[in-house]
C-alpha cells in the first residue's frame, strides 16, 4: 500500500523567513497530493493540493512542487508569519482507492518572532 | 466549503463499555466517509472507509469487531468502539468527500472526538 514519509518532524524558522517541508511517496500510481494544516485543537484543513499533471502550484505565500520521477513533493511557505505556526501534513492517494488519502507523519512548524 | 460535524467532542467511559461517535455531513450528501485515529503529536492514521449502504472497508491491522462502523444514511456515519480499553484512548476524527467535487479531492474533517477510557 501507499507509504508517505515526511520530514522534518519539527521546524522552527524566524518570522519572515521561508519554510520547506518535504515528502516522499511509494505508490507510483498516486496522482493527488494535498497538504493539510492543523492548528492546535482544530480540525485539519486543506491549504493547497497538486495533481500529477503539473509540477508546481502556487497560492500567494504557499507553493507546492512535485517530482513524479523521484516521487517527491514539497511545501514551500515564504515570508512566514506567526499564524503559520501549526502542524502540516502531506498526503497522497493510493492507487487502490482514488478517494482515500494516506497522510505523512506531520511537521510541527514554529515561527519565531 | 462543505461542513462536517462530529459528536461528541469528548467522552470519558469506563473500561469494558462501548462508545458511539457520530459524523454528519451538514450541507452535502456523503456516500463515502473516512475514519482516522490520531495519537498525541502523531499523524492521522486511516482506520476505515465508510460506505453508505454497504460494509465499511478496514485498513490492515484495524479490528473490525472492535471498531464498528455504520453508514446508514447519506449524511451520517457512526463509529462504535466496543468493549473499550485504556489503549483505545485517542483522538478519533472523521472526514467526508463532497461528491460534487473532483475525485480525488479535498476531504472535509469533523472537529474530532477525544476518547478517554478509564
Amino acid at each position: 500500500g501507499e507509504n508517505v514519509e515526511q520530514h522534518p518532524s519539527t521546524l522552527s524558522v524566524q518570522e519572515g523567513d521561508s519554510a520547506v517541508i518535504k515528502c516522499t511517496y511509494s505508490d507510483s500510481a498516486s496522482n493527488y497530493f494535498p497538504w493539510y494544516k492543523q492548528e492546535l485543537g482544530k480540525r485539519p484543513q486543506l491549504i493547497i493540493d497538486i495533481r500529477s499533471n503539473v509540477g508546481e502550484k502556487k497560492d500567494q505565500r504557499i507553493a507546492v512542487t512535485l517530482n513524479k520521477t523521484a516521487k517527491h513533493f514539497s511545501l514551500h511557505i515564504t515570508e512566514t508569519q506567526p499564524e503559520d505556526s501549526a502542524v502540516y501534513f502531506c498526503a497522497a492517494n493510493p492507487y487502490s482507492s482514488a478517494s482515500k488519502i494516506i497522510f505523512g507523519s506531520g511537521t510541527r512548524l514554529s515561527i519565531r518572532p | 466549503g462543505a461542513v462536517v460535524s462530529q459528536h461528541p467532542s469528548w467522552v470519558i467511559c469506563k473500561s469494558g463499555t462501548s462508545v458511539k461517535i457520530e459524523c454528519r455531513s451538514l450541507d452535502f450528501q456523503a456516500t463515502t466517509m473516512f475514519w482516522y485515529r490520531q495519537f498525541p503529536k502523531q499523524s492521522l492514521m486511516l482506520m476505515a472507509t465508510s460506505n453508505e449502504g454497504s460494509k465499511a472497508t478496514y485498513e490492515q491491522g484495524v479490528e473490525k469487531d472492535k471498531f464498528l462502523i455504520n453508514h446508514a444514511s447519506l449524511t451520517l456515519s457512526t463509529l462504535t468502539v466496543t468493549s473499550a480499553h485504556p489503549e483505545d484512548s485517542s483522538f478519533y476524527i472523521c472526514s467526508a468527500r463532497d461528491p460534487s467535487l473532483p475525485i480525488p479531492g479535498e476531504l472535509f474533517f469533523g472537529e474530532g472526538s477525544r476518547l478517554t477510557v478509564l
